[in-house]
Parts: structure tokens; sequence; C-alpha cells
């Protein structure tokens, strides 16, 4: 069975706080790693996909990093604001079309 | 346009009633994809149809049968589902093959009652 662990579960932070958080994913087979940001009542939105070990990719105020040997990805997001606030996901490409998704980090940002 | 758009976006049914899933995208991409999501778990993976021929079914109950009319299109068949069956259903598609982003659908709430 293949693992995509994403933490934590939930985060709330301030405005103007700076955050991240992790997903892991098996370190074999590996083709690409998803970020997707996933806001109430909408569709997901595709952040980053990452494919190359060392890869880091920045979007505004969004970056993210990837190391295929140990087998994780970083998300950061500098400067937090409250239409941050959604669930980021992370899915795990290999070999296949086929993505398995983490369970998702819950973000919440206070005014 | 880069929407996937997907009806209805709430269906309640019965257990003994068929029902349709529509999925729809205008962006020439060739892979499509059904995935369902339970409340507190990830989006689970259920049918790809890459080119308009189905290339992964991941062991889906033949209550749930997909259709591609065409490469833009998408159908979710359902036909004597269980309330377990209850779930967001997501469509989504991207550029065929591997390492490309995929675009989501809103989802259709499922309710088997």
């Amino acid at each position: 069975i293949l693992n995509v662990e994403q933490s934590p579960q939930s985060l709330h932070v301030q405005e103007g706080d700076s955050t991240n958080f992790t997903c892991s994913f098996p370190s074999s087979n590996f083709y690409a790693l998803h970020w997707y940001r996933w806001e109430t009542a909408k569709s997901p939105e595709a952040l980053f996909v990452m494919t190359l070990n060392g890869d880091e990719k920045k979007k505004g105020r969004i970056s993210a990093t990837l190391n295929t040997k140990e087998g994780y990805s970083y998300l950061y997001i500098k400067g937090s604001q409250p239409e941050d606030s959604a669930t980021y996901l992370c899915a795990f490409q290999g070999g296949s079309e086929k993505l398995v998704f983490g369970k998702g980090t819950k973000l919440t940002v206070n005014p | 346009d880069t929407e996937v758009t997907q009806t209805p976006k709430h269906l309640v049914m019965g257990m003994t009633n068929k029902k349709s899933l529509k999925c729809e995208q205008h962006m020439g991409h060739r892979a499509m994809y059904w995935y369902k999501q339970k409340a507190k778990k990830p989006p689970e993976l259920m049918f790809v149809y890459s080119y308009e021929k189905l290339s992964i079914n991941e062991s889906v109950p033949s209550r749930f049968s997909p259709e591609c009319p065409n490469s833009s299109l998408l159908n979710l068949h359902l036909h004597a589902l269980q309330p377990e069956d209850s779930a967001l259903y997501l469509c989504a598609s991207s550029q065929a093959g591997f390492r490309t982003e995929a675009f989501f659908g809103q989802g259709t709430r499922l309710t088997v009652v």
C-alpha cells in the first residue's frame, strides 16, 4: 500500500506569520510530486508539479522544495494572508497517471 | 477556458435508481479522471481515461460505470448504489502523460438513501 503522509493535519496562524508543512512519500518509483490548494466550495487548484530531486518552485508567497531520495517535500507560505486559508494537498505520482493523495493540511489564517 | 465543469453539483438517489454524473472540459486535455472523496479522507482514484480509452480502473465495483464519449466529455453511470457510496465525486483532466498538473471540477456531492 502506497502511503503519502502530510503533517500537521491542521494549522492556525496569525496574518503575517510564515508557515510550512510537510509531505512524505515513497522514495522509490518516483515520477512527480504535486501540490494542490483546495478552498471550501471550490475546485482543487494546482500549485506545483515537482519532478527533480532538489527542485525548488515558487509562486508569489508560496514556495516548495523536493527531496526524492528521502521522500519528502515542504510547502512554505511567507506572510500568510486570510485568503491563504485552505486545505493543502500533496499527491505522489509514480509511474502512471494515478495520483495518490495525502489527507491534506488544513490552514486557517486569522486576521 | 481552464474550467472543468461537473453536473449536477448535488444528487440524492435511491438504491434502485440509475443516474449519471457528467464532466466536461475544453482545454484539449486527453486524460480524464474520476476521484471519490469521503469525509476526512483524501481523494481516491477510481478511473482514468487516456485518449478516450479506459487506462486505469482501480477495482471499482461494477455499479459504477464510466464512459468517455469523446475527448471533452466524461460520464459516470450509477446503478444500484449503496449508502456507503455517498461521497464527493471529483472529475479532473490533464495533458496526457505523466508529470502534468490536473485540473479539477468542483465535484458532485452524492447522497444515496
